[in-house]
């Protein structure tokens, strides 16, 4: 079983729909999550990065954190056509320059 | 440059070559990590350096797989003999600094790799 869990989708919806997308997982020394967006044919690029348990808010873009049950989730309001790309949830478990484990990642399509 | 750059960015090698793949990373980034992407997963973490030092090499898959920085900038990542199961997009990302505070990683467009 991996450490990181999420739904590979693919995932469509039409343009201005609340998304949701999640991830769980196993190993409760995670305490740093972040959410990457990754583009075909390119490099990641981070979206939200949180720390412990709680909610963040960055324009149209919502992270939560629920240690006690392993669980993060990644809301997008007000979903446009640009969003369209492959969602990545990523963890570490320290401070400072650590490697990051990944889920599988989620491929949201949002239709005009 | 503005961002981490790679080189070559689609490498097509025959099954036994030896492939050297190239990051260059934001100027001044002291961390510097390799992923491995197979296709329709999540990256996988390979190596990680604080300038020059390798401080960890566990998610290198064989030692075929060998990763250098020697002057604490362009980083390497070589893999000899390749096989078919090495065929997966080869991530570099950077960070500023080695300690302290969680550090975003910029990734680079990755290098693609396919092994026939």
């Amino acid at each position: 079983q991996k450490e990181v869990e999420q739904d590979p989708g693919p995932l469509s919806v039409p343009e201005g729909a609340i998304v949701s997308l999640n991830c769980t997982y196993s190993n409760s020394a995670f305490q740093y999550f972040m959410w990457y967006r990754q583009y075909s044919r390119k490099g990641p690029e981070l979206l939200m990065y949180t720390y412990s348990s709680g909610n963040k808010e960055d324009g149209r873009f919502t992270a939560q954190v629920d240690k006690s049950s392993k669980y993060i989730s990644l809301f997008i309001r007000d979903s446009q056509p640009s969003d369209s790309a492959t969602y990545l949830c990523a963890m570490s478990a320290r401070r400072g320059a650590q490697k990051l484990v990944f889920g599988q990642g989620t491929r949201l399509t949002i239709n005009p | 440059g503005a961002g981490v750059s790679q080189s070559p960015r689609y490498k097509v090698a025959k099954r036994g070559q030896d492939v050297a793949l190239r990051c260059d990373p934001i100027s001044g980034h002291v961390s510097l990590f390799w992923y491995q992407q197979a296709l329709g997963q999540g990256p996988e973490f390979l190596t990680y350096f604080q300038n020059e030092a390798q401080l960890d090499k566990s998610g290198l898959p064989s030692d075929r797989f060998f990763a250098e920085r020697p002057e604490g900038s362009v980083s390497t990542l070589k893999i000899q003999r390749t096989q078919q199961e090495d065929s997966a997009v080869y991530l570099c990302a950077s960070s500023y600094s080695g300690t302290g505070r969680v550090h975003e990683q910029f990734f680079g467009p990755g290098t693609r790799l396919t092994v026939l």
